[in-house]
């Protein structure tokens, strides 16, 4: 079964320096999807980043981008210049490409330092 | 653009009583849809997930249950709450057709069982 890690319950950065969560995941699959989402205190899920398997590049939104490493099944997710908005809940989720279940891993605190 | 809305957004029940939370997406259709759940503290657990109207299908056993009478709305119901049902629902859509791999989430709904 898939299942995805993420193992530091919470980070903290100081507010405009660069922060990095790690996530690794367990599959068998060749073509799969893996998302970042950030849950604000408000609690909405907010798609941060998306990444497909068959891709060597890795993704990039603005200040937010991933190092993939697909054999090492390791997708973490860089955040740069960090900003007070960003403190939230990042959760890294990943979707098998013949699947509609995502599997979510349990989260990161992220606190940003003024 | 697609929209997603979700309705109460908060809500207090004393057990035993009936439940009935809509989801509503606009700007597409023949979406996916989806229920989780979010318990304080944790990740997202998928509970119904639907790929069209009248077919639903379950991932947890429970004393809920989820329809979808039209193409865009989504209901979760109980006939009979309970207090481990408390927590944080959050209905989702992704592109039905091709499929779609990045799920979309609506504001949410905290409910309380008393």
């Amino acid at each position: 079964a898939q299942t995805v890690t993420q193992s530091q319950p919470e980070m903290s950065v100081q507010e405009a320096e660069t922060v990095t969560l790690s996530c690794t995941y367990d599959t068998s699959e060749s073509d799969y999807y893996l998302f970042w989402y950030k849950q604000p205190p408000s609690r909405q899920m907010i798609l941060v980043i998306r990444q497909e398997a068959y891709k060597q590049q890795n993704a990039t939104e603005n200040r937010f981008s991933v190092n993939f490493q697909k054999a090492a099944k390791s997708f973490s997710l860089k955040i740069s210049d960090s900003q007070l908005g960003d403190a939230a809940m990042y959760f890294c989720a990943y979707r098998k490409d013949s699947n509609y279940q995502l599997i979510w891993g349990a989260g990161t605190k992220l606190i940003i330092k003024p | 653009s697609q929209t997603i809305h979700q309705w109460p957004a908060t809500l207090v029940q004393p057990v035993g009583s009936p439940l009935s939370l809509e989801c509503t997406v606009e700007g597409t259709s023949n979406p996916n849809l989806y229920w989780y759940r979010q318990a304080a503290g944790r990740g997202l657990q998928l509970l119904f997930y639907s790929v069209g109207i009248g077919q639903i299908s379950s991932e947890v056993p429970q004393n809920l249950s989820a329809s979808r009478p039209q193409d865009r709305q989504f209901i979760l119901s109980s006939k009979k709450l309970l207090l481990s049902d408390s927590g944080f629902y959050l209905c989702a859509w992704s592109p039905g057709h091709p499929a779609g791999d990045t799920q979309y989430f609506g504001p949410g709904t905290r409910l309380t069982v008393l």
